[in-house]
């Protein structure tokens, strides 16, 4: 069965500070992997998404990932993190028909 | 553009008392729709999905049942809550292509009580 794991529960960055948000996942075939990002008290909204192709991919707010096949990774990444970036952030694989698997979530902390 | 909602954004009821949560997707048609649930301290779940009307999985066997009506809408049901129902519910759309995101609401906040 496919599975997420986000080993860091809580992060906390400085503001300025890069941010790397790991994820890790068990998919038996190429995976279909996103971050979503989610609010207290709100919804998901997606950051960035990966299908095929480049192996890096941009998403909005200045977040990249990275995904390494010979990893299993799907990484998270921004260079410079700002207040506002704290929150809580899901790596997820696609099991198909957009079923999706999450992982725990980490919560990012930024401090001044 | 295509927009989701779903109420009520929070909910206490009462162990015993029946539920229906509603979600339903505005500017796209035959979408895939699901819920998941959110426990306290835990990752999202998925507990249905549907690929059209009347066609509902079930992903994990628990108190809740789902329903779709109508194409774009999906309900959430219960006749008796349990305390282990409390959690926040979120409603999602996908399109049918495989190479595509899943699109989530605002979200539900039940406490049973």
């Amino acid at each position: 069965a496919q599975s997420v794991t986000q080993p860091d529960i809580h992060i906390t960055v400085s503001e300025g500070a890069s941010l790397e948000l790991r994820c890790n996942y068990s998919y038996g075939a190429t995976p279909y992997l996103f971050w979503y990002v989610q609010s207290p008290g709100q919804g998901l909204q997606l950051l960035l998404k990966y299908f095929s192709g480049d192996t890096l991919v941009q998403g909005i707010k200045g977040f990249e990932a990275e995904f390494k096949r010979s990893q299993s990774s799907f990484n998270l990444r921004k260079p410079s993190v700002h207040w506002s970036d704290a929150a809580e952030y899901f790596c997820a694989v696609s099991q198909g028909f957009q079923k999706l698997v999450f992982g725990t979530g980490t919560r990012l902390l930024v401090s001044p | 553009s295509q927009t989701i909602h779903q109420w009520p954004a929070t909910l206490v009821q009462p162990v015993g008392s029946p539920l229906s949560l509603e979600c339903t997707v505005e500017g796209t048609s035959n979408p895939n729709l699901y819920w998941y649930r959110q426990a306290a301290g835990r990752g999202l779940q998925l507990l249905f999905y549907s690929v059209g009307i009347g066609q509902i999985s079930s992903e994990v066997p628990q108190n809740l049942s789902a329903s779709r009506p109508q194409d774009r809408q999906f309900i959430l049901s219960s006749k008796k809550l349990l305390l282990s129902d409390s959690g926040f519910y979120l409603c999602a759309w996908s399109g049918r292509a495989a190479n595509t995101e899943a699109f989530f609401g605002q979200g539900t906040r039940l406490t049973v009580v």
